[in-house]
């Protein structure tokens, strides 16, 4: 079954303690993306990566760290997480930018207290 | 940078009435224009997409939108409002040859009322 699947889905962690959330995806997707959701604001673009170790800003890098040594994996890596990192996030992919659509995974529900 | 406008963060429409989303996007060249649903506790999933060619397109679950260029506009439309279309609904926009990036609207929750 194609998917896109992240890890853990429910995290409640503290100020400071570093994490890493997987994302994985069997579709041979090239594109690869993550996301925060938060209320009133929709879906805000974090990090992507156009190929493996390629990988640039989106809207709200700070605070984020990800790397994408093989085409499948994308994990998102929080240094140092703060409260205002409390969010629902969703890592994306698809075969490219533009006319593609993109697979979402199930999302990963964040509280950092 | 692209912008998403959706009119209405929150939509009430009674069992088979007519659902009207609106959506709003900010492009000088012509975008790509997506439509998605997200039910609760779940990801997000496409509903239909414009890309090219004719500007009314038809999705799952008997959504359509229509690409108005003049208007800048992508409204999802659906003639009968069903109790399982009750949802997040996002519009997003991607340019080729402005970056690499999609971008979202802030959302447009639907409730249908039996």
């Amino acid at each position: 079954e194609a998917q896109v699947t992240q890890n853990p889905r429910y995290l409640i962690t503290v100020t400071g303690k570093k994490l890493t959330v997987t994302c994985s995806q069997n579709m041979n997707h090239e594109y690869m993306s993550w996301y925060r959701q938060d209320p009133g604001l929709g879906l805000r673009q974090i990090y992507y990566s156009m190929n493996v170790e390629v990988t640039d800003k989106g809207d709200v890098p700070e605070g984020y760290k990800v790397s994408r040594k093989e085409k499948r994996n994308f994990p998102l890596i929080l240094e140092s997480p703060s409260p205002n990192q409390t969010s629902l996030y969703f890592c994306a992919s698809s075969f490219s930018v533009g006319a593609t659509e993109q697979y979402f995974g199930p999302g990963t529900r964040l509280t950092v207290t | 940078a692209q912008s998403v406008t959706q009119l209405g963060s929150h939509v009430s429409v009674s069992e088979g009435a007519l659902v009207l989303l609106r959506c709003n996007y900010s492009s000088s060249v012509p975008p790509y224009l997506f439509w998605y649903v997200q039910y609760p506790n779940q990801g997000l999933q496409l509903l239909l997409k414009y890309t090219t060619g004719a500007t009314l397109v038809k999705g799952i679950n008997g959504f359509e939108a229509e690409f108005k260029k003049s208007e800048t506009s992508f409204h999802l439309t659906k003639p009968s409002a069903h109790m399982s279309d009750a949802a997040e609904y996002f519009c997003a926009v991607s340019v080729s040859n402005t970056g690499n990036q999609f971008y979202f609207g802030t959302g447009t929750s639907l409730t249908v009322i039996p």
